[in-house]
């Protein structure tokens, strides 16, 4: 079965500093990968999506993140957060072998940044 | 064009109650899954419909049950509630299809907040 992993529980930052939040997945096949978003008081919404192709990806609001199929993972960067990026972050995948089968959510990472 | 519609969006319930909440999803969309979300557990899947038939299921106890309808609403329902169901429920809906068009993700729901007491 699937899984993600996410590194870190809570991430606390100032605003300015540089972000990376892990995500690595258990697979073998091909898969989708996503980054979702939640704001406080506000529903879950996409950051950025991978397909295929380049492996590094651009989202909304100057976030990216890479994959790296080695090392089965999906990490997502900004180099320099403001405040309003506070939110909780989700990683997840989907099988593209079998669109059968449904997404899987890494448990969260939450991001407090601090003014 | 309307996002996901979930239905009520806060509700409490006292133990050994069911509950059923609906879910209409983005025009055109033919998958609905159904989150649990509670802190510290993350999204916890608990199904997917698909043209009326269910796809996918998690691992939650058949007190939890859904169904989806000719035109793509979805309803979950929870029965003989328990304190440990009080969670955020998401519903998404994506096209479903056997596609890797980038267009087949997930669109959320503002979710139903169940309180149980």
């Amino acid at each position: 079965a699937q899984s993600v992993s996410q590194h870190n529980h809570h991430v606390i930052l100032s605003e300015a500093a540089s972000l990376e939040l892990g995500c690595n997945y258990s697979y073998g096949g091909t898969v989708n990968l996503f980054w979702y978003v939640q704001y406080p008081g506000q529903h879950l919404q996409l950051l950025l999506k991978y397909f295929s192709g380049d492996p590094l990806v651009k989202g909304i609001k100057g976030f990216e993140a890479e994959f790296i199929k080695s090392k089965f993972s999906f990490n997502l960067r900004k180099p320099s957060v403001q405040w309003s990026d506070t939110a909780e972050y989700f990683c997840a995948v989907r099988s593209r072998d079998n669109y059968g089968q449904n997404f899987v959510f890494g448990p969260g990472t939450r991001l407090s940044v601090l003014p | 064009k309307a996002g996901v519609t979930q239905t009520p969006r806060y509700l409490i319930k006292t133990r050994g109650q069911q509950v059923t909440l609906s879910c209409s999803p983005i025009s055109g969309h033919r998958s609905v899954s159904w989150y649990q979300q509670t802190p510290g557990q993350g999204l916890q899947f608990l199904f997917e419909y698909f043209s009326e038939t269910q796809r996918n299921k998690g691992n939650f106890p058949g007190r939890f049950s859904g169904r989806q309808f000719s035109n793509s609403r979805s309803e979950m329902n929870v029965s003989t509630l328990e304190l440990g169901d009080s969670a955020l429920y998401l519903c998404a809906s994506s096209l479903g299809g056997r596609t890797s068009s980038g267009a087949n993700v997930l669109t959320f729901g503002a979710g139903s907040r169940l309180t149980v007491l």
